[in-house]
């Protein structure tokens, strides 16, 4: 069936890096925009980052531009968060999602999360 | 960037109430708008896309409405497995924001 698994995630501390993997199985991973998604404990949906099926475009909310890095492989059907200079706000679940439709994405299919705790 | 600001920020219905959640776009986003819907430690799951139309496997007593700025999801008759916090978003261009949500419980 249609699958995403996160994984990688943990604790680390301020000003560490970490990079998280998003395994895609049950369809065309390259067909798809794919998407971070991340929710700090008791908070809302935050929009994180996109990368386009090919990998030729990439856009990132503010508050991580410049410190993570979204990329892809689609011959491992996997996507990758890559984050630099951690700060305790980035505490969150980190969601991955299938982005569906041309050029405006809805996100049909979500992760089950990696948690993700930047602490000393 | 163009904000997403959902009312009310919860609300507590009995059942069979007719429930509505509203979210406004900051600027015009034409109906890229979808809505989410997460269930108390569950993943979110996509219920209504451009505006209006219903996720397929959504329940048919979930519906939305709007274009421009201003839009809603409506609950019919709501139900005990409704029970959730509902999110808007906006998909028109990066970023994809989301509402702040709405919490929803049954009186």
């Amino acid at each position: 069936q249609v699958q995403l698994v996160e994984s990688g995630g943990g604790v680390v501390q301020p000003g560490k890096s970490l990079r998280l993997s998003c395994a895609a199985s049950g369809f065309t991973f390259s067909d798809y925009a794919m998407h971070w998604v991340r929710q700090a404990p008791g908070k809302g949906l935050e929009w994180v980052a996109i990368i386009l099926y090919d990998g030729s475009k990439k856009y990132y909310v503010d508050s991580v531009r410049g410190r993570f890095t979204i990329s892809r492989d689609n011959f491992r059907n996997t996507l990758y968060l890559q984050m630099y200079s951690l700060r305790a706000e980035d505490t969150a679940v980190y969601y991955c999602t299938r982005g569906v439709g041309s050029t405006h994405h809805v996100f049909d299919i979500w992760g089950q999360g990696t948690m993700v705790t930047v602490s000393s | 960037d163009i904000q997403m600001t959902q009312s009310p920020s919860s609300l507590s219905a009995s059942v069979g109430d007719r429930v509505t959640i509203t979210c406004r776009a900051s600027q015009g986003i034409s109906n890229y708008v979808a809505w989410y819907q997460q269930k108390p430690g569950r993943i979110p799951n996509l219920l209504i896309y451009a505006a209006s139309t219903l996720q397929s496997g959504a329940p048919s007593r979930f519906s939305g409405s709007g274009s421009g700025t201003d839009f809603t999801l409506t609950i019919s008759s709501l139900q005990p497995e409704d029970v959730a916090t509902y999110y808007c978003q906006k998909y028109n261009s990066a970023p994809w924001t989301f509402g702040q949500g709405t919490k929803v419980e049954i009186k």
